[in-house]
């Protein structure tokens, strides 16, 4: 079984800090990590991907996230935040295996960033 | 850029009505799939199709079948909507498992 776990539903930070989202899995083999942000009125977008090799990945809109294996985790961060970057944003699990693709999504985290 | 084209954008129907959704890829991928999105904006995935294939068929009620005609096409047909089945329907492709989704716009579907 995989699961994916995003434990703060809402994040509100001031334009110019540092934001953190929070990602945790749940899969027996080697994950496929990613993050996607979805904006108010759109679709879904991706940021970045983890699949193999250095455990910090860079994204796009200035982006990256950390892979730790010993928690489970894969954070979102960015310095600073800008209020551009209000959005919902989803951390998603690849972990299909044999040929079949099955992206899970955890409930998503939407961040307000105050001007 | 949109490289995968959902239609309708919207459509409103009563209970028990049939409703088609279509959707259409120009980038090439092999494996296209359907999501469903609630009103609380939780992401579930429905249905997996590789090169018109199906690979992974979510636990959805039977009304629900994807339909195939190439690898560039995945249609989603609800046989006999219900009141739960108002969501936002997504589109996606992707290379393969390890490659980005792109996704489609969706189609927002509302059973009254």
């Amino acid at each position: 079984a995989q699961s994916v776990d995003q434990p703060d539903a809402h994040v509100t930070l001031s334009e110019g800090a540092s934001l953190e989202l929070r990602c945790s899995y749940s899969y027996s083999a080697a994950p496929y990590l990613f993050w996607y942000v979805q904006y108010p009125g759109q679709s879904l977008q991706f940021l970045l991907k983890y699949i193999t090799g250095d455990t910090v990945v860079k994204g796009t809109k200035g982006f990256e996230a950390e892979f730790r294996k010993s928690n489970s985790s894969f954070n979102l961060k960015k310095s600073p935040a800008h209020w551009s970057d209000s959005a919902k944003y989803f951390c998603a699990l690849e972990g299909g295996g044999g040929t079949g693709s099955k992206l899970s999504f955890g409930k998503g985290a939407k961040l307000t960033v105050s001007p | 850029e949109t490289a995968v084209f959902q239609t309708p954008n919207y459509h409103v129907t009563q209970v028990g009505n049939e409703v088609s959704f279509n959707c259409k890829q120009t980038l090439g991928h092999d494996t296209m799939y359907w999501y469903k999105q609630d009103s609380k904006k939780l992401l579930k995935i429905m249905f997996s199709y590789n090169n018109k294939q199906l690979i992974v068929n979510e636990t959805v009620p039977r009304r629900f079948s994807p339909q195939s005609s190439d690898k560039a096409h995945l249609n989603l047909r609800i046989k006999s909507v219900e009141p739960e089945d108002s969501a936002v329907y997504l589109c996606a492709s992707s290379r393969d498992r390890k490659n980005t989704l792109y996704f489609g716009a969706g189609t927002r579907l509302s059973v009254l």
